[in-house]
């Protein structure tokens, strides 16, 4: 079967600009993850959504991150007034139920680069 | 911080060599599982371990777990240049938000024809 999307897989915005990234869960799949994969670093947790429960934002690095998850499918992440830090892999994962022992299935990525 | 840390950094061998790599960790966890991620896009999961168990083997994977060092090992036998690829080991957090995985900063493994 089809495994998470994302879409733009790759997007140049202009610094100050805001971007939203898409994400396509596996049909089915109640939990959903935005990680940021940055050069160098490893991947940085961003935040879980799981079912209709209220999402850990934890990991979100300023306010002027935010994502939403629609009729608990696609999540959008929007980066408001980008900056060149934000430059990186923004990587969506989806699990059919979250917890740990809950394989994480990954999308391609969105490549986000900030001029 | 990092949870876990792997090494070495990059690693190259030839066609047909074992591979091995090392992922250390500070917390307690509940499960332990390695990833590989090939030209910075998508990872795909290889293998999960639980705390409980000491050895898991998958195909030409085999992986060990000792959680009084907070260590792991991934072993890839018999490589092949397919297996070029980063390779990263994700910890979570034993207790609650055990969803939130934490991964290293990987290992580049180059497998040369």
């Amino acid at each position: 079967g089809a495994g998470v999307s994302q879409s733009p897989s790759n997007k140049v915005t202009e610094k100050g600009k805001d971007v939203e990234l898409r994400c396509d869960p596996i049909s089915g799949h109640t939990a959903l993850y935005w990680y940021r994969q940055s050069l160098g670093q490893g991947l940085e947790f961003l935040i879980y959504f799981q079912g209709n429960s209220a999402p850990d934002k934890s990991g979100l690095p300023s306010d002027r991150f935010s994502a939403e998850r629609t009729g608990g499918s696609v999540s959008t992440l929007t980066i408001q007034r980008t900056q060149q830090e934000d430059s990186a892999v923004y990587l969506c994962a989806s699990s059919l139920d979250g917890g740990s022992v809950d394989t994480q299935y990954f999308g391609p990525g969105t490549r986000l680069t900030v001029l | 911080s990092q949870q876990g840390e792997e090494d070495p950094q990059a690693l190259s061998i030839q066609e047909g060599e074992n591979a091995t790599m090392n992922c250390s960790y500070k917390t307690s966890i509940n499960n332990l599982q390695w990833y590989r991620q090939n030209s910075g896009r998508g990872l795909v999961h290889l293998i999960l371990i639980r705390s409980n168990e000491r050895e898991k083997h998958s195909g030409r994977l085999r992986v060990t777990l000792d959680t009084s060092k907070k260590s792991s090992s991934l072993l890839i036998t018999a490589s092949r240049a397919a297996d070029t690829a980063s390779y990263f080991c994700a910890t979570d957090a034993s207790g609650g938000s055990n969803y939130k995985l934490t991964f290293g900063k990987g290992t580049l493994l180059t497998v040369n024809p």
